[in-house]
């Protein structure tokens, strides 16, 4: 089975700052996808950025970067440029390239972006 | 910008009462999830539909709870009887199919059992 580890519960960062988020997972499958998911107090879930396992380059979305290491089953969230409004938890997440597209999220990691 | 709609946000029950929640996807997305996230944890899978028709319910517990999507448009959850384990948000989503692969979410409904 499928599993996802965020290790840490909680960040902090400083406005204007760069901080990085850890994801480890577990799988046997070559294909597949990890996301990053921003929930914000009150507020929906949104996708932040999305890697699919047989792309060697690493995704990046403006603000927002990953570290894909296949090898070691690691999936870092870089955010450079830190905002007040990037506070929010943060779910790592993984899916199987078949017909589900279930998710399996970790526990998340609760960023605070402070002035 | 469409978004998942979800009613009620807030629900609170007493234990052994039934509950029911109800979700309405972006329009023309054919897969909806139904997540349950406890506190301190990552949502988790309860089922997921594709049109009218279950895909996955490996997850949910349905002795008490149960799902469906008459016309393969908004769907309803329900529990009953409501336990204190239940105490969670629930969560839905909508994708328009699995070869987009995001999921959409809403803004989910807390549900508060005493």
């Amino acid at each position: 089975a499928q599993t996802v580890t965020q290790s840490q519960p909680e960040m902090s960062v400083q406005e204007a700052e760069t901080v990085t988020l850890s994801c480890t997972y577990d799988t046997s499958e070559n294909n597949y996808y990890l996301f990053w998911y921003k929930q914000p107090p009150s507020r929906q879930m949104i996708l932040v950025i999305r890697q699919e396992a047989y792309k060697q380059q690493n995704a990046t979305e403006n603000r927002f970067s990953v570290n894909f290491q296949k090898a070691a089953k690691s999936f870092s969230l870089k955010i450079s440029d830190s905002q007040l409004g990037d506070t929010a938890m943060y779910f790592c997440a993984f899916m199987m390239t078949d017909n589900t597209d279930k998710l399996i999220f970790g526990t998340g990691t609760r960023l605070q972006v402070f002035p | 910008e469409a978004e998942v709609a979800q009613s009620p946000r807030y629900k609170i029950t007493e234990k052994s009462q039934a509950v029911a929640f109800w979700c309405d996807p972006i329009s023309g997305h054919a897969t909806l999830y139904w997540y349950r996230q406890i506190l301190g944890q990552g949502p988790e899978l309860l089922v997921q539909f594709q049109d009218e028709s279950v895909v996955d319910d490996s997850q949910l517990p349905k002795d008490r709870f149960s799902a469906e999507r008459l016309k393969g448009v908004d769907s309803t959850l329900k529990i009953q009887p409501a336990e204190l384990g239940d105490s969670a948000m629930y969560l839905c989503a909508s994708s328009p199919g699995v070869i987009a692969r995001e999921q959409y979410f809403g803004p989910g409904t807390r549900l508060t059992v005493t």
